[in-house]
């Protein structure tokens, strides 16, 4: 299976802040790389979608870069309803697989 | 806009079957792979596996052998079956939309089922 490696697991960060959260595939699934955010007690919410594609109505604030195994979600000026648990999921070979999960914290 | 609503029980007891449902509302069962994920308290996402319009399954090899997914077209929704469970079963059980290559969306509200004697 493809392991995906999210860094890091958690971070503290201010409004106002740019957030950067990392993931890496253990082999190439070239542009097969989505991102999502999780609020608690909430299902998880797909934000981009293969790397760098904003689903509607994702503020523009959020963004996505890489290719083949290295993988970057930027946020820009962070606001408060960001704060939440961020998750990679690579979508190029079965089984799909999650990142473990970065927790934005304030 | 598609909706995905579960239903089901929220407590098993150990050996016992998890049995959930996944209706699909106002959207069409065609042309997706309709999948289930879990998330036990506290941790992250495992997907647990997949199941399409014509009943083609994946499983999560993992899982493999207490798995199974099926779908009812006429019914638009599709079900998870989970035998044996034990406590390293209990978990938020959602379900998703997702299609070749893409992400999911939209996930159904999750469910908490608990195992426990």
């Amino acid at each position: 299976d493809i392991q995906m490696t999210q860094s890091p697991s958690s971070l503290s960060a201010s409004v106002g802040d740019r957030v950067t959260i990392t993931c890496r595939a253990s082999q190439s699934i070239s542009i097969y790389l989505n991102w999502y955010q999780q609020k608690p007690g909430k299902p998880p919410k797909l934000l981009i979608e293969a790397v760098s594609n904003l689903q509607s109505g994702v503020p523009s604030r959020f963004s996505g870069s890489g290719s083949a195994t290295d993988f970057t979600l930027t946020i820009n000026s962070l606001q408060p309803e960001d704060f939440a648990t961020y998750y990679c999921h690579q979508s190029y070979i079965t089984p799909p697989v999650f990142g473990q999960g970065t927790k934005v914290e304030i | 806009q598609v909706q995905l609503q579960q239903w089901g029980p929220g407590l098993l007891k150990p050996s016992e079957t998890l049995s959930l449902t996944c209706g699909v509302f106002d959207g069409s069962l065609s042309g997706y792979f309709w999948t289930w994920i879990r998330q036990p308290p506290g941790k992250g996402l495992e997907w647990i596996g997949e199941v399409n319009y014509s009943g083609s399954t994946h499983y999560n090899p993992s899982l493999d052998s207490h798995i199974t997914i099926s779908i009812d077209t006429s019914k638009n929704h599709f079900s998870l079956n989970l035998t044996s469970v034990t406590a390293a079963d209990t978990a938020v059980y959602y379900c998703a939309r997702g299609r070749y290559g893409s992400g999911l969306s939209p996930w159904g509200q999750g469910i908490l089922v608990t195992v426990s004697s």
